[in-house]
């Protein structure tokens, strides 16, 4: 299965804008990028995906770079609700014909007042 | 809809003992996933189904672990016996289809093990 590699942790101030990179360099061309994040003491839950081009939903951005080996999950403005462990995920597909998330150690997104 | 429903919350057994998680999805999703996740793994993914049927048990760790989904609302995680270094988060998730569909997780269930 690809990889991604995302840094440890990050701080924002709260109410500015926060990127998150993620680094896929060995992504293959059917494997869609999803982001999750999970709330302290919660489970995980979704945030957006993508397979090519940038996407936006009313949560997040997703920035896809034209080769696809990086993307950046862009909050807008963050509060401090946001503050969270991010995974940006590569899906592939099993043997069995379904998609597969394998979760990494994610960024632990810090907000600042 | 209340989302994924997991029981207990929160179990504390001894070393040897049965424990039996369970998991209610969310109405009309198709897929069910068991995950565990500790602070040495992080989150894995331990089995899966499909219309009730396990479909992926690679991740099972090994016999001691057993799941099953005898119906579309229900499914149990059960690990006999247990043991200490079963203590961990076990989360259950559901999805409504195959491909690029949102995972919903429920509020998982806290296992330690004396």
């Amino acid at each position: 299965d690809a990889k991604t590699t995302q840094p440890n942790s990050m701080e924002s101030n709260e109410e500015e804008p926060v990127h998150l990179p993620c680094n896929h360099s060995t992504i293959s061309g059917t494997d869609y990028i999803h982001w999750y994040r999970q709330l302290p003491s919660q489970g995980p839950e979704y945030v957006i995906h993508g397979l090519t081009s940038n996407v936006n939903n009313r949560m997040a951005s997703l920035a896809i770079a034209e080769d696809r080996k990086s993307s950046t999950l862009i909050l807008h403005r963050a509060t401090l609700r946001d503050a969270a462990v991010y995974y940006c995920i590569l899906s592939s597909i099993s043997n069995f014909g379904n998609e597969k998330l394998t979760f990494g150690t994610g960024t632990r997104l810090t907000i600042i007042p | 809809d209340a989302g994924v429903i997991q029981s207990p919350r929160h179990e504390v057994t001894e070393m040897g003992q049965e424990v039996t998680l369970r998991c209610k999805p969310i109405s009309g999703h198709d897929y069910l996933f068991w995950y565990r996740q500790t602070m040495m793994r992080g989150l894995e993914l331990l089995i899966y189904f499909n219309n009730n049927v396990p479909i992926d048990d690679s991740g099972m760790p090994e016999d001691r672990f057993s799941a099953k989904m005898p119906n579309a609302s229900f499914s149990t995680l059960k690990i006999q016996p247990s043991e200490p270094r079963d203590s961990a988060v076990y989360f259950c998730a559901s999805s409504l289809g195959v491909l690029y569909n949102e995972q919903f997780f429920g509020p998982g269930t806290r296992l330690t093990v004396l």
